[in-house]
């Protein structure tokens, strides 16, 4: 079956600008979560959709938020970009949570210049 | 503070031997501890899910222990290959419905040489 489809791959903005990515889980994920990649940080939980109800929400500012559709596709939207915004940013899907494992889609190489 | 610490240097193992990686964390009463494996370039590959109450879990040449008295966790690969090498993740989740986001140590680069 088809894994997590995460596009584009890659992506160059602007300081000031936005940014929205997408997500499309595995069929029949109702899960999706959002993580950003930086060498300092690591992985780092951004939010969780369920049934397009956002059910958890990290710790990062305002700028950053998501959505989902009825379909269970995710996107996330970035806005007034940082150059510390710079990362891989990782879509992961699961049937319902964490107790089953995600699956992760390649990421999105987000680079702000 | 809230930390989960893993080996931050790599881990040099000799092909055929166990690799043991450490996953430690203080301040988190975890319901369930994932291990996760990444290539360079790609998202993380979920492997195996330990909860609060148990002790081992294994699955093929992979073995998961969970000692919440000492806040650790212990990831073993057995007969180890070279095709085992990539960077390990360790990720608590907090919930014991898993309604929450994972928070993930920093990983260990694991190298396999022949």
């Amino acid at each position: 079956k088809a894994g997590v489809t995460q596009t584009p791959r890659y992506l160059i903005k602007t300081r000031g600008q936005q940014v929205t990515l997408s997500c499309s889980p595995i069929s029949g994920h109702r899960s999706v979560s959002w993580y950003q990649q930086t060498p300092g940080q690591g992985l780092q939980f951004l939010f969780e959709y369920f049934s397009e109800t956002q059910r958890n929400k990290g710790n990062f500012p305002g700028r950053f938020s998501g959505r989902q559709f009825s379909n269970s596709r995710s996107e996330m939207n970035v806005s007034t970009l940082e150059l510390g915004d710079s990362a891989l940013y990782l879509c992961a899907s699961s049937l319902a949570g964490g107790l089953g494992g995600y699956t992760f889609g390649s990421g999105t190489r987000l680079t702000v210049v | 503070s809230q930390k989960i610490e893993q080996n931050s240097e790599a881990l040099n193992i000799q092909e055929g031997k166990t690799a043991t990686l450490t996953c430690n964390y203080t301040n988190y009463s975890p319901a369930y501890l994932q291990w996760y494996r990444q290539d360079p370039g790609r998202g993380p590959v979920f492997l195996l899910l330990i909860r609060e109450n148990e002790k081992e879990k294994r699955k093929e040449r992979l073995k998961v222990t969970f000692d919440t008295t000492l806040k650790q966790s212990l990831f073993h690969i057995t007969a180890s290959q070279p095709a085992d090498s990539a960077t390990y993740l360790c990720a608590l989740g907090v919930s014991g419905g898993g309604a929450d986001g994972l928070t993930f140590g920093k990983g260990t680069h694991l190298i396999i040489q022949p």
